[in-house]
């Protein structure tokens, strides 16, 4: 198994332009999960889907999209992207809460300048 | 709202136990507590979730006391490589996207040989 996979690893956008980070898991979790993390910074819930065609937003949810058409993958949209965009981004994805374990992919290094 | 208080850093030596403490006075019934470890530049991963008393796993144990309201993280012997951020979270099982279950700023563990 891979796990959580995560493209890019590392990005440089400038301001406005828009992409899309992928998150892909291949543990067959309906949970999945998407964080920024800044500088010294815990992390930052941004978007959670329970399954396919479900999404709820987190603590964080604007300036970014998301969508949920299967099960293994989980893409964020950036539209507009702004410097307060600058973060790492982390996915994670978990099995139905029989306990509080996710599973997170490597990240995703984004500057905006 | 199950706030959560640990400190921000401490330091140890290679071969010492380290207890790492969270400080969690609101915790509700159904709160389980759960540790997460993070390297530099990585997801953070799942150590150990208990709801009372002690659990043990091989990598680390966990002390919960009667009224809950604070737990213990404990890395017995602990290397270089248990230098991270371990982050404290309480809340329901897979109640993520609420305002528990969150990831805070943390503490940061620094082992010295």
């Amino acid at each position: 198994n891979a796990g959580v996979t995560q493209t890019p690893k590392f990005r440089i956008l400038k301001i406005g332009q828009s992409m899309t980070l992928q998150c892909a898991q291949d543990m067959n979790h309906n949970y999945m999960y998407w964080y920024r993390q800044d500088p010294g910074m815990g992390l930052k819930l941004i978007y959670y889907s329970v399954g396919a065609g479900i999404t709820d937003k987190g603590e964080v949810p604007n300036g970014y999209n998301v969508s949920r058409s299967t099960t293994e993958d989980f893409p964020l949209r950036l539209e507009l992207a702004a410097p307060s965009q600058t973060s790492v981004y982390f996915c994670a994805s978990s099995y139905p809460p029989t306990n509080n374990e996710q599973f997170f992919g490597p990240g995703t290094r984004l500057t905006v300048l | 709202l199950a706030k959560t208080t640990q400190p921000i850093s401490m330091d140890s030596y290679e071969g010492q136990e380290v207890n790492i403490t969270c400080s969690h006075n609101n915790i509700a019934t159904n709160d389980y507590i759960t540790w997460y470890q993070q390297f530099p530049s990585q997801g953070p991963r799942f150590i150990i979730q208990g709801y009372k008393t002690k659990v043990t796993n091989e990598v680390a144990s966990l002390f919960i006391p009667a009224d809950r309201k604070s737990s213990t993280l404990s890395l017995p012997r602990v290397s270089l490589s248990d230098t991270a951020v371990y982050y404290c979270l309480v809340g329901p099982l897979g109640e993520w996207g609420t305002d528990k279950l969150i990831f805070g700023t943390g503490t940061r563990l620094q082992v010295f040989p």
